[in-house]
């Protein structure tokens, strides 16, 4: 099957930097999101990103479908941004909805 | 946003006994829905796939006869863990998405379950 890899696996900030999350991927794919999943377990939907890139506030994420790699940009980080983030994929082949996730990287903010 | 409802959040039990799981979609209908299991400071795992008015799809290595899963509308699944034992301990969280050819999936906010 697929295999999705997330980089850094850890990641310590002071509040106010910037960061880029890496997740690569070992096929292509027809889904790609990045979620965050906060100190209570609730998963939270960040970006649909197949391809291209998009922004939302002080977050953006590009993914280039070719290279097989996506990118979660983090800018001015809070305290609130602490948490995993996932990278969960859907092969292209495989049902909708049928996800495979990264390992995640854990973001820890500091004041 | 779709919102998809999980209860409980936690549940404590004794060894040998079924806990009963719940999943709604509040918005929206969902033809399928997923169950997966997540382990302390790792990835989550897929489990099975929920098919409403059909059999669920499991993947391999999940017991079927141990995780009963169920979807009997369009707006609600539950997973069901017979005998539990302490190694079923664990964060369960299950997932749905809005329209049969939608990609995006939207998450419950899970169920901590402990067996003693």
């Amino acid at each position: 099957g697929i295999q999705v890899e997330q980089s850094p696996p850890d990641l310590i900030l002071q509040e106010g930097a910037n960061s880029t999350l890496r997740c690569n991927f070992s096929d292509s794919v027809n889904n790609l999101q990045w979620f965050h999943q906060n100190p209570w377990g609730q998963l939270i939907n960040l970006f649909y990103i197949p391809s291209g890139t998009k922004q939302n506030g002080r977050l953006s994420a590009t993914t280039v479908a070719t290279e097989r790699y996506s990118l979660l940009y983090i800018s001015s980080s809070q305290t609130t941004d602490s948490g995993v983030y996932f990278c969960a994929v859907r092969a292209g082949g495989t049902s909708y909805g049928k996800l495979t996730f990264g390992q995640g990287t854990i973001l820890t903010v500091h004041p | 946003g779709a919102v998809v409802s999980q209860h409980p959040s936690r549940v404590i039990c004794k060894s040998g006994t079924s806990v009963k799981i719940e999943c709604r979609s509040l918005d929206f209908q969902a033809t399928t829905m997923f169950w997966y299991r997540q382990f302390p400071k790792k990835s989550l795992m897929l489990m099975a796939t929920s098919n409403e008015g059909s059999k669920a799809t499991y993947e391999q290595g999940v017991e079927k006869d141990k995780f009963l899963i169920n979807h009997a509308s369009l707006t609600l699944s539950t997973l069901t863990v017979t005998s539990a034992h302490p190694e079923d301990s664990s964060f369960y969280i299950c997932s749905a998405r809005p329209g049969q050819f939608n990609e995006k999936l939207f998450f419950g906010s899970g169920t901590q379950l402990s067996v003693l």
